[in-house]
């Protein structure tokens, strides 16, 4: 089984300011590297596919990049819909999440 | 548009069986699997397994065997999930979904449906 790692578990950050958030993969998995972002009492909402690719309708100040073992959720400028947990899931054998980071307001 | 809509929620007590409904609506049912994810409370997403729309063949995730059924009737669009001999440890947000738009990834999600499994 492909473990991924998410860190930090949690990060504290202002509306405005950049936040990175990290998934290491226990293994190689190419590009298939999925992130997701979750509200409470949400379904989990697609943001980015293909480690870099961008959802139907997801602003352009989400982005992904990394390939292999290490990837990254990049926000430019945190609004305030943004504070939620956020997932990263591969698809490059069977399917995995990560634990998940939660993104909460400074 | 494309929509999952599942069933509402179920308490049940430990030993009970549970079948949870996700209703499709907004594309050809057959061309795209269902998937399944698991929720406990407080906790991450688990991914259960899938189900292939046009031929009914599921595949469970490792940890999901035995206890778990997949199931579809595609003359009503919906895919089915069993869980046999509730534990309490089944209690969690159970989540249908699949790639409609985007090939492989899970782009539309149902709203989740609780089970609670309590004597």
């Amino acid at each position: 089984e492909i473990v991924l790692t998410q860190f930090p578990a949690t990060l504290s950050l202002s509306p405005g300011q950049r936040a990175t958030l990290s998934c290491r993969a226990s293994q190689s998995v190419s590009s298939f590297l999925t992130w997701f972002q979750q509200k409470p009492g949400q379904a989990p909402r697609l943001l980015i596919y293909g480690a870099s690719n961008r959802a139907t309708g997801i602003p352009a100040r989400f982005s992904g990049s990394g390939s292999g073992t290490d990837f990254t959720l990049t926000i430019s400028s945190l609004e305030p819909e943004d504070f939620a947990v956020y997932y990263c899931q591969q698809r490059s054998h069977w399917r995995t999440f990560g634990q998940g980071t939660k993104l909460e307001i400074k | 548009q494309v929509q999952l809509v599942q069933s509402g929620s179920e308490l049940e007590k430990p030993g009970a069986s549970v079948k949870v409904s996700c209703k499709a609506s907004g594309y050809t049912f057959t061309n795209h699997d269902m998937n399944w994810v698991r929720q406990a409370p407080g906790q991450g997403l688990e991914w259960m397994g899938w189900i292939n729309a046009n031929t009914g063949n599921p595949t469970y995730a490792p940890g999901f065997t035995g206890r778990f059924v997949f199931s579809l009737d595609t003359s009503v669009s919906t895919a089915y999930l069993q869980i046999n001999s509730l534990k309490a440890e089944d209690t969690a947000v159970y989540y249908c979904t699949s790639h409609i738009a985007v090939d492989q990834d899970f782009d539309y999600w149902g709203q989740g449906t609780l089970v609670t499994v309590s004597s």
